[in-house]
């Protein structure tokens, strides 16, 4: 049990669907993150949460939009996704301290068919 | 910029074998340096880390430890099992300086055979 709990762990989805990622973190931890890993590529950074505010946005296309209601809760919506959007998704969390370690769910598998 | 250096895998070992992974990294400051485990279809795991130079991290086995003078955070560990087998990634932090960000390094596939 690491405290970032994410669902669902997997996701089918056509191309025209609207869906939703959740990650929920019960760590009292104040930044929350976006990560995407694909198939043979480093991890990708989306976004960034600090105090529910977004501090980072990288270069990521408008059909992924994100949503933090307060600094438990991370939302990725997600809307006309394409094949190549297939992926792993990760949420983590940290403290915002001096570098503080960032602790990881267990992921989404995304699959857009 | 910062980055993190990791060695090409997929490592292949026979269990018990002696194991390096190698890491660097180019940093402007003084980064807190991390290891972090992917095991097969879940998340990252913290598996250890370093906050200043000459510290050694150390879990299940593995250690690592931060060097200054070579830039460079290698994962070792004595004698590996099949269940080490996983995806390992090197990582730093250098915290407000970095927006509190981790920059990654592409990760390492280990795959132990008994």
């Amino acid at each position: 049990e690491t405290g970032v709990t994410q669902t669902p762990r997997h996701l089918v989805m056509g191309m025209t669907n609207k869906k939703s990622l959740k990650c929920e973190q019960h760590l009292g931890h104040n930044a929350m993150y976006w990560y995407k890993q694909s198939a043979k590529k480093p991890l990708e950074l989306m976004f960034v949460y600090n105090f529910k505010e977004q501090t980072e946005n990288n270069s990521v296309p408008s059909r992924f939009s994100p949503e933090c209601p307060n600094s438990s809760h991370l939302f990725l919506h997600l809307h006309t996704l394409q094949p190549e959007d297939s992926a792993l998704y990760l949420c983590a969390s940290s403290h915002l301290l001096d570098r503080a370690e960032a602790f990881f769910g267990q992921g989404t598998r995304l699959t857009v068919v | 910029g910062d980055s993190v250096t990791q060695m090409e895998g997929p490592v292949t070992l026979s269990e018990e074998a002696f194991l390096t992974i190698n890491c660097t990294y180019t940093a402007t400051g003084y980064p807190s340096l991390f290891w972090y485990v992917q095991y097969p279809g879940e998340g990252l795991q913290l598996l250890l880390k370093a906050t200043k130079a000459d510290d050694k991290g150390s879990n299940k086995g593995f250690e690592a430890t931060y060097r200054k003078e070579t830039t460079s955070f290698h994962l070792e560990k004595g004698s590996v099992q099949v269940s080490d087998s996983a995806v390992y990634f090197c990582a730093q932090s250098a915290g407000l300086d970095s927006n509190y960000q981790l920059i990654w390094g592409a990760g390492t596939k280990l795959i132990i055979k008994p």
